[in-house]
């Protein structure tokens, strides 16, 4: 089953701060980030562990929440280059069969 | 290094047709899938593999086959095409921790 990421769609000043959720319904092993530039493959940002980490990659950091099956992602100070469409992928059983991807959040940054 | 490489990019095909979409890789990669994006439901996994000679079902696997005889190549088969395979195909290797590395995509348009 697909996690629910929120919201959809962001529109942002550059400069201004988001946060992007995603949820699911069943217990994580492990959240992964991606972003996806208009006509681009998906690109990896980063990934979580069970355990309640949080991780941080330039301006853009991410927290899993194990017990509420919940990940977020912040971007900080927003640049141009932030924009895109943001996926989160779960993984449940730690083996080799692939990601559940959510249907994504569309982020535009205005200058 | 060119990472994961998806052939062909654009194909258009009528209704019955088949045709074979190739994906290789030059990491040494063990594991590979293959995903179909289509607007506002994310990517969906439609077949993985996860050694050479092995392949197994995904969330969406109904229309399309796949085999993997070589590890550097996992080929996704459409044995009669129907409009509702139209979509983007994203191929994508990992090594192991499920951090995938996606191909360019291959866009299909069945009329």
């Amino acid at each position: 089953q697909q996690p629910v990421q929120s919201p959809q769609a962001v529109i942002l000043r550059e400069g201004e701060d988001a946060v992007i959720n995603c949820s699911s319904s069943k217990a994580l092993y492990s959240v992964h980030w991606y972003r996806q530039k208009h006509g681009e493959a998906p690109v990896f940002l980063m990934i979580l562990l069970k355990g309640g980490e949080q991780k941080g990659h330039d301006k853009i950091s991410a927290s899993f929440n194990e017990k509420k099956q919940q990940s977020s992602l912040y971007l900080t100070a927003s640049q141009l280059s932030y924009s895109g469409t943001y996926f989160c992928g779960t993984e449940i059983g730690g083996g080799a069969d692939g990601l559940t991807f959510g249907k994504g959040t569309h982020l535009i940054i205005q200058p | 290094n060119a990472g994961v490489t998806q052939t062909p990019k654009f194909r258009v095909l009528k209704t019955g047709q088949s045709m074979t979409l190739l994906c290789a890789q030059d990491m040494n990669h063990e594991y590979m899938y293959w995903y179909r994006q289509d607007p506002g439901m994310g990517l969906r996994l439609i077949h993985y593999s996860v050694g050479e000679g092995t392949t197994a079902k995904g969330e969406v696997p109904d229309g399309y086959n796949v085999s993997r005889l070589k590890k550097q190549n996992f080929l996704l088969g459409l044995e009669s095409a129907a409009p509702s395979q139209t979509s983007v195909y994203f191929c994508a290797s990992s090594y192991s921790t499920l951090v995938l590395t996606f191909g360019a995509g291959s866009r299909l348009t069945v009329l």
